[in-house]
């Protein structure tokens, strides 16, 4: 079983972009959930994609969008960058069904530096 | 809103000696309480996870964590600590079993003494 796996593993742009992450979930995990971790600081939660939608959301703005595929990978948009993008962003896999496996997995991350 | 207040950053700590790191939560409901441990330049391993029933619980590394409501808190405990075990540690609060989105504390940096 491979785990969570994200691409690429480190990135850099220019302030005004637009980057695309991407994210292959655990084996038999249907939910993506995606967090931004600055420097220093926790995960902070941005969104959560089940069955192709966007499910939950965070407190981030509309710059940040996303999409899952029918294979349940997932990729992370971020448009009009700004220098405070840069981070640690997190792709997290889990069921939507918690009884069965009530864990959510964390990949490696994809670290994004916006100069 | 749920919240996580992790009190302190950074923590040293003597191999061999005990360790507790403190979390506290803010939630309305019944709270799903998560320990993730975060090695440099890796993702977050879940090191112990709180949803019901004993308020002690066991998890990897030989970690343990109580869950006391009447306090809000949730701290991390280990009797004995390793090298090894110089990370960051994050405490987290989620809903829905677990499967929605995880609010996280800012960390507490743990620091080996030899």
């Amino acid at each position: 079983d491979a785990g969570v796996t994200q691409s690429p593993t480190h990135l850099i742009k220019t302030r005004g972009q637009q980057v695309t992450l991407r994210c292959s979930p655990k084996s038999g995990h249907d939910t993506v959930s995606w967090y931004q971790q600055a420097l220093g600081q926790g995960p902070q939660f941005i969104f959560q994609y089940y069955e192709e939608e966007e499910r939950q959301r965070g407190n981030f703005p509309d710059r940040f969008s996303g999409h899952q595929f029918p294979n349940y990978s997932s990729e992370l948009n971020v448009n009009a960058l700004l220098l405070g993008d840069s981070a640690l962003y997190l792709c997290a896999s889990s069921r939507q069904t918690p009884v069965l496996d009530p864990e959510q997995y964390f990949g490696p991350g994809t670290r994004l530096t916006v100069t | 809103a749920q919240s996580v207040t992790q009190p302190d950053i950074h923590i040293t700590v003597s191999e061999g000696a005990s360790l507790e790191l403190r979390c506290n939560y803010s939630y309305g409901a019944t709270p799903y309480l998560f320990w993730y441990v975060q090695s440099p330049g890796q993702g977050l391993q879940l090191l112990l996870k709180y949803f019901s029933g004993d308020t002690l619980v066991q998890g990897i590394k030989g970690f343990e964590a109580e869950f006391k409501r009447s306090q809000s808190s949730f701290n991390l405990r280990k009797p004995s600590v390793h090298w090894s075990d110089a990370a960051e540690y994050f405490c987290a609060v989620g809903s829905g079993g677990g499967a929605d989105g995880l609010t996280f504390g800012k960390g507490t940096h743990l620091i080996i003494q030899p």
